[in-house]
């Protein structure tokens, strides 16, 4: 199984300010016939299920504010809030879907500094 | 508006069974890959099973720690799917979300979910 590992498990961001979460597996979840990473972000808010942000690395699903990115390659991965908004405050996890079993980094809490 | 609502969360006990169903509307079921995704209290998010759509075989993926004892299925013809928890343990406690599978873009991501249903495995 590829093993998804988040980083950090929590951080505390002032409003404004950028916010970054990392992403590492285990292996690359590269797809070189497709040139596409197999890679996506989620937000959780509180009583909420999850929220599609990202895939394939960088690119934002409908609706997803602009200051929501989504960066890396191969087994590196970033997501990036340019400027927190107190809306953001969530859990965020990341996903690869290269293969099954799908996994799931172990969730980043995001709150406001 | 894409709509999946899930029913049949309840406390059983060890060994127990249970199913759960997903009401899907607001796109075409028959096309989509389905999955569950579960999370235990406090915990993180975890991958269950997946059933493509008939055009793609119907073919059936399962986590580890459920197969043999879950089953996925789903009818077409109602627009629901299907989860039948067999030998249930303690560590099946979680709300399971019923999820579409790559339903608005061509990536085999959670697009849309469901509120979620709770099973609650206890003596």
């Amino acid at each position: 199984d590829i093993v998804m590992t988040q980083s950090p498990d929590s951080l505390a961001v002032s409003l404004g300010e950028r916010a970054t979460i990392n992403c590492k597996s285990s292996q690359s979840v590269f797809y070189s016939s497709h040139n596409q990473n197999y890679l996506a972000w989620y937000q959780q808010k509180p009583g909420q299920p999850p929220k599609l942000l990202i895939y394939w690395a960088s690119t934002r699903e409908s609706g997803v504010p602009d200051r929501f990115s989504g960066s890396g390659s191969g087994t590196d991965f970033t997501l990036t809030i340019s400027s927190l908004q107190a809306e953001d405050v969530a859990v965020y996890y990341c996903h690869q879907y290269y293969t099954t079993p799908h996994t799931f980094g172990q969730g980043t809490k995001l709150e406001i500094k | 508006e894409v709509q999946l609502i899930e029913s049949g969360g309840a406390l059983v006990m060890p060994g127990g069974s249970l199913r759960l169903s997903c009401a899907a509307s607001g796109f075409t079921f028959s096309n989509a890959w389905m999955s569950w995704v579960r999370q235990a209290p406090g915990k993180g998010l975890e991958w269950v099973v997946r059933i493509k759509s008939k055009t793609d075989n119907g073919t059936i993926d399962y986590a580890a720690p459920v197969k043999g004892r879950f089953t996925i299925s789903r009818d077409d013809s109602k627009n629901i799917l299907y989860l039948q928890l067999n030998s249930l343990k303690t560590e099946d406690t979680a709300v399971y979300y019923c999820t579409t599978e790559g339903r608005s873009i061509p990536a085999a991501v959670f697009d849309s979910w469901g509120q979620g249903t709770l099973v609650t495995v206890s003596s």
